[in-house]
């Protein structure tokens, strides 16, 4: 299993340009999450989606749109880059957890830059 | 309001001595599941244990354990005899399993490992 995979690693955005961050995963995990972290900060829980075709917004979903068209991929959209958008973005999968632990697999990454 | 606090932003520990990171959650949910995660300088993401609400016994995987006081809302961290490899930071999340299956996270806590 490769896991969760992101890419691209590193961007360098202009201000105004737009670009789709990839995030596949091949565990069959019906959740999946992407979260933004700032320079020494925690997490931030951008957008997640429960299945296929289900989407929602989580604590910081503005500047940035998701489909979910199949199980398997992820992809976020920046619309009208911003340097406030500068961090690193993790996309994260997982299954639905009653019980169960039902951790989060994450990605690598990617580190994007705005300027 | 918060749901995941950790008030430690930065601890020092001996190598070989046993350190406790500190974590406090809110939830009005029964089921929800607790989850520690290390994130070295390299930036990945690493699951590291598990307590669910219900789980009467505190979790352990090898070095670390979790020390899970239900009625204070509390799920410390315990790592024992600290290796080099153990300085990075370390977040706390929740996982809400009756409302959104939604994962929350701590801003976490820098451990550095002194030889």
């Amino acid at each position: 299993n490769a896991g969760v995979t992101q890419t691209p690693k590193f961007r360098i955005l202009k201000i105004g340009q737009s670009m789709t961050l990839q995030c596949a995963q091949d565990m069959n995990h019906n959740y999946m999450y992407w979260y933004r972290q700032d320079p020494g900060m925690g997490l931030k829980l951008i957008y997640y989606s429960v299945g296929a075709g289900i989407t929602d917004k989580g604590e910081v979903p503005n500047g940035y749109n998701v489909s979910r068209s199949t199980t398997e991929d992820f992809p976020l959209r920046l619309e009208l880059a911003a340097p406030s958008q500068t961090s690193v973005y993790f996309c994260a999968s997982s299954i639905r957890s009653g019980l169960a632990a039902g951790e989060q697999y994450f990605g690598p990454g990617t580190r994007l830059t705005v300027t | 309001a918060q749901k995941i606090t950790q008030t430690q932003p930065g601890m020092f520990v001996q190598e070989k001595e046993a350190v406790t990171l500190d974590c406090t959650y809110d939830t009005s949910d029964q089921s929800y599941g607790l989850f520690w995660y290390k994130q070295p300088s390299s930036g990945e993401m690493i699951f590291l244990i598990y307590q669910g609400s219900y789980d009467e016994q505190n979790a352990t995987e090898g070095r670390y354990s979790l020390n899970f006081q239900k009625a204070r809302k509390s799920a410390n961290l315990v790592i024992s005899a600290s290796q080099l490899g153990d300085s990075a930071m370390y977040f706390c999340a929740m996982r809400d399993l009756d409302t959104g299956n939604q994962f929350y996270f701590g801003t976490g806590t820098s451990l550095t490992v002194i030889p």
